[in-house]
């Protein structure tokens, strides 16, 4: 069965540093993998998605990479704000969508 | 625009209790519906997949039925609600099978007392 680790389950930064979350996961055959950020109480919005035939993924100040053979993907936050504090889920597909669970990012002002 | 509702928002329910959440999609035909349960501090748990009218899947056995009477609409029920059913729903859909992107409705917070 697919297993999905985000590592580290906690972050704490101050503003304007870049940072980077990681996701692992032990299936490399995957249709996709989907980033995702939570709010406290709320449902999930997706960030960004990338096939498994991408190597990245681009929106903002956001980037998302994929090495799909050793079964990692990272995603890069540049600039940070306080505004993106929240906790980040990615997601693997293949039949269904398998979760990690989770790196809760705050960014101090 | 696709957009997805659940609803309610909340819920205080007493062991014993029924259930019935509801899950509508707007702005597409045929998606795939996803329930998932988020308990505190842990990841999320699909309960129930349906790639179609009456067609159900369930990953986690347990007191908790879904069904799907109309293309978009997804209902998470129970007859007898327990202590350890209280977590954060999350409906969710996708456009078929695949390389598609999954989007989340806002979630019920329920609470079992």
């Amino acid at each position: 069965k697919q297993e999905v680790t985000q590592i580290p389950a906690a972050l704490s930064v101050p503003e304007g540093e870049n940072l980077v979350l990681n996701c692992s996961f032990t299936d490399s055959a995957i249709y996709n993998l989907q980033w995702f950020r939570q709010d406290p109480g709320k449902g999930l919005t997706s960030l960004l998605l990338i096939q498994s035939s991408q190597r990245e993924q681009t929106s903002g100040r956001l980037n998302a990479s994929l090495d799909k053979s050793s079964g990692r993907s990272t995603l890069y936050i540049a600039a940070s704000q306080p505004g993106d504090s929240a906790t980040y889920l990615c997601a693997v597909r293949r039949n269904q969508f398998y979760f990690g669970t989770g790196t809760s990012l705050t960014v101090i002002p | 625009s696709q957009t997805i509702h659940q609803w309610p928002a909340t819920l205080v329910q007493p062991v014993g209790s029924p259930l019935s959440l509801e899950c509508t999609v707007e702005g597409t035909s045929n998606p795939n519906l996803y329930w998932y349960r988020q308990a505190a501090g842990r990841g999320l748990q699909l309960l129930f997949y349906s790639v179609g009218i009456g067609q159900i899947s369930s990953e986690v056995p347990q007191n908790l039925s879904a069904s799907r009477p109309q293309d978009r609409q997804f209902i998470l029920s129970s007859k007898k609600l327990l202590l350890s059913d209280s977590g954060f729903y999350l409906c969710a859909w996708s456009q078929g099978q695949g390389g598609y992107e999954q989007y989340f409705g806002p979630g019920t917070r329920l609470t079992v007392t």
